[in-house]
């Protein structure tokens, strides 16, 4: 099946320091992706939406240029996380999806990057 | 009030028991609905696609759908220890598992021997 690895699966990071979390598609091209933040015992809250060679869609109230995503290939997604601070400590999960989105179309999810910041 | 509410657990319950888990949402624009298993530091697994009101069944899991009452179920039968996971329920109001999904909680179930 389709496999999506996310990099690092876990990081501890100063706070005021930039992270970036990397989302990769291993057998699949994927034409968007999905960022996600689950904070313990909360649900997956969607952040962006990645489409390859174009700028990413932004939930409301997540802040564009604090979570600066880059979907430059069809194999890659990256998250970085600017001038994090504790607050920002989550779990961050990306899923992939290949060609249109159409109903038959599945998400596929990364095992999650672990941020927590000091 | 959180558009999809599902009881966050723990449930626990002996191996062979039947399971169910459920969730309620309050926007009638979601059409499909999904369930998923999220293993311990692993990503979700899509387990149950639905779409329309009525049962879906696949292997020992069955998905229901209410739209009349905004209530979603599913049903895991003849349980087993490797069921233990949490069980998200998602949903979204485009194009089916692609699109945007609003997920629940999740529910973690631990099914001891």
């Amino acid at each position: 099946g389709a496999v999506v690895s996310q990099h690092p699966s876990w990081v501890i990071c100063k706070s005021g320091t930039s992270v970036k979390i990397e989302c990769r598609s291993l057998d699949f091209q994927a034409t968007t992706m999905f960022w996600y933040r689950q904070f313990p015992k909360q649900s997956l809250m969607l952040m962006a939406t990645s489409n390859e060679g174009s700028k990413a869609t932004y939930e409301q109230g997540v802040e564009k240029d604090k979570f600066l995503i880059n979907h430059a290939s069809l194999t890659l997604s990256t998250l970085t996380v600017t001038s994090a601070h504790p607050e920002d400590s989550s779990f961050y999960i990306c899923s992939a999806v290949s060609g249109r989105l159409e109903r038959t179309d599945t998400q596929y999810f990364g095992p999650g990057t672990r941020l927590t910041v000091l | 009030q959180k558009e999809v509410e599902q009881d966050p657990g723990p449930l626990s319950v002996p191996e062979g028991a039947i399971v169910s888990l459920n969730c309620t949402y309050s926007n009638s624009a979601f059409q499909y609905f999904m369930w998923y298993r999220q293993y311990s530091r692993k990503g979700p697994e899509l387990l149950m696609y639905t779409y329309s009101s009525g049962n879906k069944e696949d292997g020992r899991f069955t998905a229901q759908v209410d739209k009349s009452s905004k209530y979603i179920s599913l049903f895991i039968r003849d349980s087993q220890p490797s069921d233990s996971a949490t069980y998200l329920c998602a949903m979204s109001d485009n194009t089916g598992t692609a699109s945007k999904l609003t997920f629940g909680t999740g529910t973690r179930l631990q099914v001891t021997l």
